[in-house]
């Protein structure tokens, strides 16, 4: 069956720090990627969107790559900050649009 | 903000009743989804639509059906209400084609005891 998996349920960075967040999926070939962030309580909220023919995408402190070769997508939220904690979700798009599971990440002081 | 609202927002039901949640937007868009967003499994897409009266199954439809009649609406019926789709229920919607962000609605706390 189709899959996008987000591996880490949660991540703990300091602030300061890069944080790193991975999606993968199987037995899918979507033509666009995007990442939203969902705090508790609300829907998710757009980030990003990265088609297939593009490697990279940046937005402030935020950059997101597509590797179809690996099935992969990787987020990287730099110089994180307290304010992006929260829960981040990628999701594929071909007709439909699915999502992983998402990872919660706390940055701390 | 997207012109999208979810009605009710919260609503508990009794097992084997019938219940309808609403999606509304005022963004005449094509695409419109509902998910349902559990503990530990992120956002489950149930049924989608690219446009009226065309409507497809997502990965957890069982015991769901769904209906566009007109842009601006799009309806989800649990036919017969379960413990197990006690949930939070999200609507989306997306513009002209995928290549677009999608925008979400409040959610639906639904309860069924």
């Amino acid at each position: 069956s189709q899959k996008i998996e987000q591996n880490s349920e949660a991540l703990n960075i300091q602030e300061g720090k890069t944080a790193t967040l991975t999606c993968n999926y199987t037995n899918y070939s979507p033509a666009y990627l995007q990442w939203y962030r969902q705090d508790p309580g609300r829907g998710p909220v757009f980030l990003l969107l990265i088609r297939e023919n593009e490697k990279e995408k940046r937005k402030e402190r935020l950059k997101v790559t597509f590797d179809t070769t690996l099935k992969q997508s990787l987020f990287h939220i730099t110089a994180s900050q307290p304010a992006d904690s929260a829960t981040y979700l990628c999701a594929g798009n071909n007709n439909d649009m699915r999502f992983g599971a998402g990872t919660r990440l706390t940055v701390k002081p | 903000d997207a012109g999208i609202t979810q009605s009710p927002r919260h609503k508990v039901t009794e097992t084997g009743t019938p219940v309808t949640l609403r999606c509304h937007q005022t963004e005449n868009h094509r695409y419109m989804y509902w998910y349902r967003q559990d503990p530990g499994h992120g956002l489950r897409l149930i049924h989608y639509s690219y446009g009226v009266k065309d409507t497809d199954k997502g990965e957890v439809s069982d015991g769901y059906s769904v209906s566009r009649s007109k842009t601006e609406d799009f309806l989800l019926t649990l036919e017969s209400a379960t413990s197990s789709q006690t949930s939070v229920y999200f609507c989306a919607i997306q513009g002209g084609d995928v290549n677009t962000e999608a925008f979400f609605g409040q959610g639906t706390r639904l309860t069924v005891v």
